[in-house]
């Protein structure tokens, strides 16, 4: 089974922390994505990885930046935090190349308040 | 119009019956089709993944595409209260990005 896991469950920071989510898979999965779901916006992508040390801005980049250091680390980082960033964070991977993507397996998800 | 269209619900279904969940999607060269279901406060879950056009069953489960009416759905039969989920469509599409619908909620009654 793939098994996509998330440091925090949840999460309480202060504005103007500096916040750091990371997610690890362990299927050896080339993509790797980042999302926030909020009530009544769905799931709106942040960024993704399809392979070490690449990215792409996905839908809503401002204020998040990510670091993919190994194939199977992939860490989201708000280098500000917002109250306007209190959200789900779901990380997922999926097998692919930078041209064809498979399903995506979804991490349990962050659940971050900013205070 | 948004890429991937979903009725938000709730659908309500008595236990035991099938479940009808639509998906309609505005890019024709999308090339998969998947459908995730996500408890309340949970990640979403893959149930179902379709890439050709026609009928795909997984026990209970049986996903339909017609690439020519641009449209995928879902049914459950022998629906259970621990169907009782949101139920969201995603399609890959020719620009290489996973689109996700908004979600139908399913609620299933005794």
């Amino acid at each position: 089974d793939v098994k996509v896991t998330q440091s925090s469950r949840y999460l309480v920071k202060r504005t103007g922390e500096k916040v750091f989510l990371e997610c690890v898979q362990d299927m050896d999965h080339e993509n790797m994505f980042w999302y926030r779901q909020d009530p009544g916006l769905g799931l709106r992508l942040i960024y993704f990885s399809y392979d070490v040390k690449m990215k792409e801005k996905g839908d809503i980049p401002e204020g998040y930046s990510v670091s993919r250091e190994k194939k199977e680390r992939f860490s989201l980082i708000l280098e500000s935090a917002s109250t306007n960033q209190t959200s789900m964070y779901l990380c997922a991977s999926s097998l692919g190349t930078p041209r064809r993507s498979y399903e995506q397996y979804f991490g349990p998800g962050t659940r971050l308040t900013v205070t | 119009q948004k890429e991937v269209e979903q009725n938000s619900g709730p659908l309500s279904v008595p236990e035991g019956a099938i479940a009808s969940l639509n998906c309609t999607y505005s890019d024709r060269g999308s090339q998969s089709f998947f459908w995730y279901r996500q408890y309340s406060g949970k990640s979403p879950e893959l149930i179902m993944s379709i890439y050709s056009n026609g009928d795909k069953e997984d026990g209970r489960f049986t996903a339909q595409l017609n690439k020519a009416s641009q449209y995928v759905s879902l049914l459950i039969r022998d629906s259970q209260p621990s169907d009782s989920a949101t139920y969201l469509c995603a399609v890959y599409d020719s620009w290489g990005k996973f689109q996700f619908g908004a979600g139908t909620q399913v609620v299933v009654t005794p």
